[in-house]
């Protein structure tokens, strides 16, 4: 069964800083796909960033950027430079093609002044 | 750009009355996706359609329906609704037959049980 892990039920970061938030997976498919999505207080899901699992290749979407790490089945977001605007709840999610998306439990963000 | 359109946006019902949801997907969107997420709680998943078909069935209550019709949209039957169905109702679409993976999301329908 494919499950999503998000250790870091709550993470801070200093305006400007850099913040990782770390996610892990399980699946015994080859091909797949995972996703960052975040959710700000408007609840409205917003996708970040994707990454598919035969790309050696780490995504980036300006200032957001993720570690994919394959034979370890983990898949962290970096933000670089962050925002008071990055606050929210985020989510990893976990998909193999063309099934529904499995969710981590979240990390919420607090962006401090 | 179009979005996911989901109605009605805020929904209040007493326990034991029925409730219907809709879901608009983004135009030539081929599936939809629906999910649940309580307060506090990851989104969950409850069913899905491709091409008006049902896809992939997650913990979907007895209680609860869906369908897809043939101008793509969906709608989300709950019927001797309970406290605990008091949620976050999600849609999503995507595009599968070109390969599209990514879901887009509606604002949601939140529907309160008293």
């Amino acid at each position: 069964a494919q499950t999503v892990t998000q250790s870091q039920p709550e993470m801070s970061v200093q305006e400007a800083e850099t913040v990782t938030l770390s996610c892990t997976y399980d699946t015994s498919e080859s091909d797949y796909y995972l996703f960052w999505y975040k959710q700000p207080p408007s609840r409205q899901m917003i996708l970040v960033i994707r990454q598919e699992a035969y790309k050696q290749q780490n995504a980036t979407e300006n200032r957001f950027s993720v570690n994919f790490q394959k034979a370890a089945k983990s898949f962290s977001l970096k933000i670089s430079d962050s925002q008071l605007g990055d606050a929210a709840m985020y989510f990893c999610a976990y998909r193999f093609t063309g099934n529904q998306f499995y969710f981590g439990t979240g990390t919420s963000l607090t962006v401090i002044p | 750009a179009a979005g996911v359109i989901q109605s009605p946006r805020h929904l209040i019902k007493e326990k034991r009355e029925t409730a219907t949801l809709k879901c608009y997907p983004i135009p030539r969107h081929d599936t939809v996706y629906w999910y649940q997420q309580g307060p506090g709680q990851d989104p969950q998943f409850l069913i899905s359609f491709y091409e008006k078909m049902q896809s992939d069935k997650g913990s979907i209550p007895d209680r609860f329906s869906a369908q897809q019709f043939s101008d793509y949209h969906s709608e989300l039957n709950m019927s001797s609704l309970e406290l605990g169905d008091s949620a976050l109702y999600f849609c999503a679409s995507s595009f599968l037959s070109i390969g599209n993976t990514e879901a887009f999301f509606g604002q949601g329908t939140r529907l309160t049980v008293v």
